[in-house]
């Protein structure tokens, strides 16, 4: 039972690359989030979907587009990095109301 | 979006110390409050899931307390151990399991 798995662990990118991350839960959850962590920030919420092909925007979603066309996947585009996207990225999952299920991040700069 | 608000933002204790944190929230529009140990390197682990008014959670020496008429969580560590150093991070949802997270309280036990 692997639970969160995310992919890459870490990458560098150029300003105006793109790239993105992956993440995929084999426990059948509902529930599937991006956050960021930035230092001293805490969690922010980027995207979340509450089931396949269901998705809606968090806290700060600018720069970032999602998908989650079945229940396992749930990819994170980003389309033009910038520097300001330097972050550690976790995706996570959850049955209803029940508590997170984390992946173990990526960490990404933007150089 | 709530705001969700710990303290101390830091705290270093001795081997065997007794010690407890917060976790403050707005008391309106609150479904579900969670508790969660993050240590370094690795990623966030679900301690505990509360919703109701008064509910105490219990597991081995940690424990917490929630109160959602005044808006606040108490965590308890009882006699600190080493391995107990983590960040400990408190998150509430206002429904539909989209969690909102504070910027938990570093715990640094020394021997």
């Amino acid at each position: 039972n692997a639970g969160v798995t995310q992919t890459p662990k870490f990458r560098i990118l150029k300003i105006g690359q793109s790239m993105t991350l992956q993440c995929t839960q084999d426990m059948n959850h509902n529930y599937m989030y991006w956050y960021r962590q930035d230092p001293g920030m805490g969690l922010k919420l980027i995207y979340y979907s509450v089931g396949a092909g269901i998705t809606d925007k968090g806290e700060v979603p600018n720069g970032y587009n999602v998908s989650r066309s079945t229940t396992e996947d749930f990819p994170l585009r980003l389309e033009l990095a910038a520097p300001s996207q330097t972050s550690v990225y976790f995706c996570a999952s959850s049955l209803d109301s029940y508590g997170y299920t984390f992946g173990s991040g990526t960490r990404l700069t933007v150089v | 979006i709530l705001n969700v608000e710990q303290s101390p933002q830091s705290l270093h204790v001795q081997e065997g110390d007794s010690t407890n944190f917060t976790c403050s929230f707005p008391s309106s529009n609150f479904y579900a409050l969670h508790w969660y140990r993050w240590e370094t390197a690795k990623s966030p682990e679900a301690l505990f899931v509360m919703t109701l008014n008064g509910d105490e959670k219990k597991k081995g020496r940690i424990s917490a307390t929630l109160n959602t008429k005044e808006g606040y969580s108490y965590l308890y560590i009882k006699g600190s151990q080493p391995e107990d150093s983590a960040t400990y991070l408190c998150a509430c949802t206002g429904g539909g399991n989209k969690l909102t997270f504070g910027t938990g309280t570093q715990l640094k036990v020394e021997l």
